[in-house]
């Protein structure tokens, strides 16, 4: 299985406020993605982070990974009102036989 | 970038009924589709892996009569309901990766079941 474990299950901030959540998983990886959903809406790919990379940043967006803790963690900045929605990790093994996604974490951003 | 575009969004069906949700894949080719349900305030739950010019991978618990899910091109992939019931309301989802195994999934937009 290529699930993913996000935590927390919630997380409420004010805006410009940083938040992070993080993500685990259990068996070797080649890359780990985040993805956000909007209430009612398909995943947007967010960030792709490959098993040889410890960090990563695109936008307000920075992305570490330790694949000794098997563990991911993504940190937004200066956070908006736009940010609110859910966020889920997917872990990619060399294949998608078992493309799973955990319960995601659900951020809502205070204006 | 890669989109997928998925149709109906809505939905409303009444019991016995089947539905017909496409999804297409726009400015690439998907050789691989998978379909997942949602329900609210839960995570998504694959169902299938469609695959074009082969059946699909269904997962347990999944009825494949129920759900029957046709790649018959590198941009299409359908998934019908069949003789749809009130606990077939859903959130259906669609994606595909763009550059094969590993890449970014692409999503559709979802189509909101409802069966009357």
């Amino acid at each position: 299985s290529q699930q993913g474990e996000e935590d927390p299950q919630a997380l409420s901030i004010q805006e410009g406020e940083n938040a992070t959540m993080n993500c685990s998983y259990k068996t070797s990886i080649n890359n780990l993605q985040w993805y956000r959903q909007n209430s009612g809406r398909g995943l947007v790919h967010l960030i792709l982070i490959r098993s040889n990379e410890r960090e990563k940043h695109s936008g307000r967006l920075r992305v570490t990974l330790d694949t000794s803790k098997k563990s991911s963690s993504l940190l937004i900045t200066a956070s908006r009102a736009a940010d609110t929605a859910s966020y889920f990790c997917l872990s990619g093994s060399g294949g998608y036989q078992k493309v799973t996604f955990g319960t995601g974490t659900k951020l809502q951003v205070i204006p | 970038g890669a989109v997928v575009s998925q149709h109906p969004s809505r939905v409303i069906c009444k019991s016995g009924t089947s539905v017909k949700i496409e999804c297409r894949s726009l400015d690439f080719q998907a050789t691989t589709m998978f379909w997942y349900r949602q329900f609210p305030k839960q995570s998504l739950m694959l169902m299938a892996t469609s695959n074009e010019g082969s059946k699909a991978t269904y997962e347990q618990g999944v009825e494949k009569d129920k759900f029957l899910i046709n790649h018959a091109s590198l941009t299409l992939s359908t998934l019908t309901v069949t003789s749809a019931h009130p606990e077939d309301s859903s959130f259906y989802i669609c994606s595909a990766p763009d550059r094969g195994i590993d890449s970014p999934l692409h999503f559709g937009n979802g189509t909101r079941l409802t069966v009357t």
